[in-house]
């Protein structure tokens, strides 16, 4: 029932773009994308509901594709602020209040 | 300022005694829940409240405890606390509906030892 996150890990130079995958088993209604700092609390970034909708925020963006029940994140030019723990959550059906969380993928940005 | 404000931030503590976490919100959220997270495994829900009086479990309640007789409290209850829930706990909250415009608060957390 977890979503599954890919990569587990990935390590880019800073100005390099990254793609973080989260697939379900289940039919989605909605994706919420995380960043957790070490030792910090998550921090929200976006949220796509079902409609295939791509959203972006600065140079953060995402993607729905409910048919294939995935979505994607995409962090361009990435900056050192962006390391963290990046964490998907799924809920299925709408007004879900459960949300299930994939396992989380680790992005480390070096200069 | 939005504020989602656990107690304690770290506890250790040994099996069988009895300790509750503290969550409190000033949002005036419906929504609250407990989150547990553990290396490997991403973030799990424990319970969650859709209001006052209004609770339900998550993916992983066993062991655990909550009640929400006021809006902006939600504590978690662990009666006989074991080993095996030695984890980083997360309380969240949120507006009732989901919607693209709704952020869900998380706190700082709370870092549980049980020996």
């Amino acid at each position: 029932q977890q979503p599954v996150q890919s990569p587990q890990a990935v390590i880019l130079r800073e100005g390099e773009d990254a793609v973080i995958n989260c697939s379900s088993s289940k039919a989605l209604y909605s994706v919420h994308w995380y960043r957790q700092k070490h030792g910090e609390a998550p921090i929200f970034l976006m949220i796509l509901l079902k409609g295939g909708e791509q959203k972006g925020h600065d140079k953060i963006s995402a993607s729905f594709n409910e048919k294939k029940q995935q979505s994607s994140l995409y962090l361009t030019a990435s900056q050192l602020s962006y390391s963290g723990t990046y964490f998907c959550g799924t809920g299925i059906i709408q007004g879900a209040q459960k949300l299930v969380f994939g396992q989380g993928t680790r992005l480390t940005i070096n200069p | 300022e939005a504020q989602v404000t656990q107690n304690p931030r770290y506890l250790i503590t040994v099996t069988g005694k009895k300790l509750t976490v503290t969550c409190s919100q000033n949002m005036n959220h419906e929504y609250m829940s407990w989150y547990r997270q553990d290396p490997g495994l991403g973030l799990r829900q424990i319970y969650y409240s859709m209001n006052v009086e209004v609770t339900d479990k998550g993916d992983v309640p066993e062991g655990y405890k909550v009640s929400r007789k006021e809006k902006r409290n939600f504590p978690l209850i662990l009666e006989s606390p074991s080993p095996n829930q030695t984890s980083l706990y997360f309380c969240a909250t949120r507006d009732r509906d989901w919607s693209s415009k709704n952020i869900q608060y998380f706190g700082a957390g709370t870092r549980l030892s049980v020996l």
